[in-house]
């Protein structure tokens, strides 16, 4: 199975910060990446497909991308809404896989 | 408005069954693959099943192989999972996730609410 691994577990920040979240997968994954937002008591919400594709509805403070074998979700300018677990999802092999998560929390 | 609404979660004993259903609506179910994801308390997700859009190709999560069932009647709008030989582990919400872009599954634009499994032991 592929093992995806986020960085940071935990990440405290303040409104208005840039956040860089890691994502990195055991194995060539080419672009087959995506990021969901997850809240307490709330389904998952899809932020970003394909590594990089904005999935419509999703502010543009949020974006992906990938440098080799990282692939990094970035929010450009945190927002009180924007505190929650990110968590991203390998789709190139089955099983599909996710990451264990980034709490992100108010500084 | 696409929407999908799991039931049949609730509390079952250690080794015993349990059959969740997913209803969908506001979009051709047949189009779209679909899964089931959990999230165990304090923990992460984690994919568990996923069926193309025919019913024809199944995939599983190592821990669940050979003990739980997914299928699909497109006809009716349901997804379904059969869950057997629960154990302790399988305790979770389990989400219906449908899939983005169609045939196989990849990845998840709209979710359910969530059902509560609950196997004692």
């Amino acid at each position: 199975d592929i093992q995806m691994t986020q960085s940071p577990s935990t990440l405290s920040a303040s409104v208005g910060d840039r956040v860089t979240i890691t994502c990195r997968a055991s194995q060539s994954i080419g672009m087959s990446l995506a990021w969901y937002q997850k809240k307490p008591g709330k389904a998952p919400k899809l932020l970003i497909y394909k590594a990089s594709s904005l999935e419509g509805g999703v502010p543009s403070r949020f974006s992906g991308s990938v440098s080799g074998a990282e692939f990094t979700l970035t929010i450009s300018s945190l927002q009180p809404d924007d505190f929650a677990t990110y968590y991203c999802q390998q789709h190139h092999t089955f099983p599909l896989t996710f990451g264990q998560g980034t709490k992100v929390e108010i500084k | 408005e696409v929407q999908v609404v799991e039931s049949g979660g609730g509390l079952v004993q250690s080794g015993g069954s349990l059959r969740l259903s997913c209803a969908a609506s506001g979009f051709t179910l047949s189009a779209y693959a679909m899964s089931w994801v959990r999230q165990a308390q304090g923990k992460g997700l984690e994919w568990v099943s996923g069926i193309s859009s025919t019913g024809d190709n199944t995939n599983y999560a190592d821990s669940v192989k050979g003990r739980f069932t997914i299928s699909r009647d497109n006809s009716e709008n349901t997804l379904y999972l059969q869950m057997n030989s629960l154990r302790a582990e399988d305790t979770a919400v389990y989400y219906c996730a449908k899939d983005r872009e169609g045939g196989i599954p990849d990845y998840f634009d709209n979710w359910g609410q969530g059902t509560l499994v609950t196997v004692s032991s």
